[in-house]
């Protein structure tokens, strides 16, 4: 079946880049999600690609994705501190159904 | 324009009880979804709702039943609350439920259950 994997924790410094990784078994899906979660909220769609992109920026994010390794990547750039959140991969379920799996989240946390 | 509404925000429980939560799509939108997010975990399909039916159902126990009406607003009740129920049960919403495009779900806040 479906599964997505996800690094737990990621902690950098305020002005660095962030790279946040996924690996998932399905490669059936048209587009790949990355949600962001903030303390005590749901979830907030980021940025999303398209199955046949290997690559989309969109302002201080950048997706990579490399479908050969099933592999999805987030680079946010400049991170600050309003960042710190907990970043989660996500992709529909086969069979064309809008319903998503997600990985388990990568808690960020920005220091000055 | 509203998002996605749920209530209630916070609610405990206790075991074997039951429990009722609610939720208003976005404005347009017709298909309501329901997820558990257990503490530290990424959120599970539980089902989904289009045309006041259920779609999809994820691997939830018959314990979890749900409802949309008319106006597209839904609810998720689940019966015999176990400690295990505990978590953020967030609801989505979409037009249709079939993925089209870059049509993404728009996800609520999240009623947060605890049972004691």
């Amino acid at each position: 079946g479906e599964d997505v994997e996800q690094s737990l924790f990621l902690s950098v410094r305020e002005g660095d880049s962030s790279v946040i990784n996924c690996t998932y078994t399905d490669s059936s899906s048209t587009y790949l999600y990355w949600y962001k979660q903030e303390p005590g909220a749901g979830l907030q769609l980021l940025t999303y690609i398209f199955s046949n992109m290997d690559m989309k920026q969109d302002q201080r994010l950048t997706v990579l994705l490399n479908k050969k390794d099933k592999h999805l990547s987030l680079r946010i750039a400049d991170t600050q501190t309003g960042d710190s959140a907990i970043y989660f991969c996500a992709f529909p379920f086969s069979g064309g159904y809008n319903k998503l799996i997600f990985g388990a989240g990568t808690r960020l946390a920005v220091h000055p | 324009d509203a998002g996605v509404t749920q209530s209630p925000t916070h609610l405990i429980k206790t075991r074997g009880q039951q429990v009722t939560l609610r939720c208003s799509p976005k404005s347009g939108h017709d298909t309501v979804s329901w997820y558990q997010q257990a503490l530290g975990q990424g959120p599970q399909f539980i089902f989904q709702y289009y045309e006041e039916e259920e779609r999809q159902r994820g691997n939830f126990p018959d314990r979890f039943s749900g409802h949309q009406f008319p106006n597209y607003s839904s609810e998720l009740n689940v019966n015999a609350l176990l400690l295990g129920d505990s978590a953020l049960y967030l609801c989505a919403s979409s037009l249709g439920a079939f993925e089209a495009g870059a049509n993404v779900l728009t996800f609520g806040a999240g009623s947060r259950l605890t049972v004691l």
